[in-house]
């Protein structure tokens, strides 16, 4: 049982550069969502989506670009990073009922040089 | 300002002891959630309480969800070393709206 799957695990980057953080689900979730987590502050919410070609925005989108073609995958793209971004990224899905129970991947943690 | 606080941040206690969490709001949910998360892995669903009042237990772990439905506590009995891990507890503040995270409380439990 796959579940969510994140890629790639660990990565860093240098100031400026751009990169895709891949998440795909085997469970035909309706609805998927990227956290960053840092020290103290929990997991906050970057972008989500609702489904194929529906995505919004979250607390924390600056910087950060996302597109749902498909229900399976759900990638987020860090147009030019910056140490700000420094952080571990978990992605998320969800059949999106009342309560919404998250399932996460095992992250992508990305250092921003 | 996070909508949910949790506290403690930390706790480093021995094999045996008790402990609570609490995880509180000024803001009413519909619904509170409690994940926990291991090094190196995404947090995974313990439980979820929906009634005011509600209590539900996980063998040693009893999570109350309050009257008001704006906080919600766990508490472990006897804790062990596998207790270890960061609690995370998660709420919206209506059905249908994304959930909102607390800053976790890191847990360690020494043998």
């Amino acid at each position: 049982n796959a579940g969510v799957t994140q890629t790639p695990k660990f990565q860093v980057l240098k100031t400026g550069q751009s990169m895709t953080l891949q998440c795909a689900q085997d469970m035909n979730h309706e609805y998927m969502s990227w956290y960053r987590q840092d020290p103290g502050m929990g997991l906050r919410l970057i972008h989500y989506s609702v489904g194929a070609g529906i995505t919004d925005q979250g607390e924390v989108p600056n910087g950060y670009n996302v597109s749902r073609s498909t229900t399976e995958d759900f990638p987020l793209r860090l147009l030019s990073a910056a140490p700000s971004q420094t952080s571990v990224y978990f992605c998320a899905s969800s059949y999106g009922g009342d309560p919404d129970i998250q399932y996460f991947g095992a992250g992508t943690r990305l250092s921003v040089l | 300002t996070q909508l949910l606080e949790q506290s403690p941040q930390f706790l480093s206690i021995q094999e045996g002891e008790n402990l609570t969490v609490y995880c509180n709001s000024s803001s009413v949910f519909s619904s509170l959630q409690w994940y926990r998360q291991e090094p190196g892995e995404g947090p995974v669903l313990l439980v979820t309480v929906v009634t005011g009042g509600e209590v539900k237990k996980l063998k040693r772990l009893t999570f109350q969800f309050g009257d008001a439905r704006k906080d919600s506590s766990l508490h472990i009995t006897a804790a062990q070393p596998g207790d270890t891990g960061l609690y995370l507890c998660a709420g919206a503040p209506n059905a249908g709206n994304m959930l909102t995270f607390g800053g976790g409380t890191r847990l360690m439990v020494k043998p």
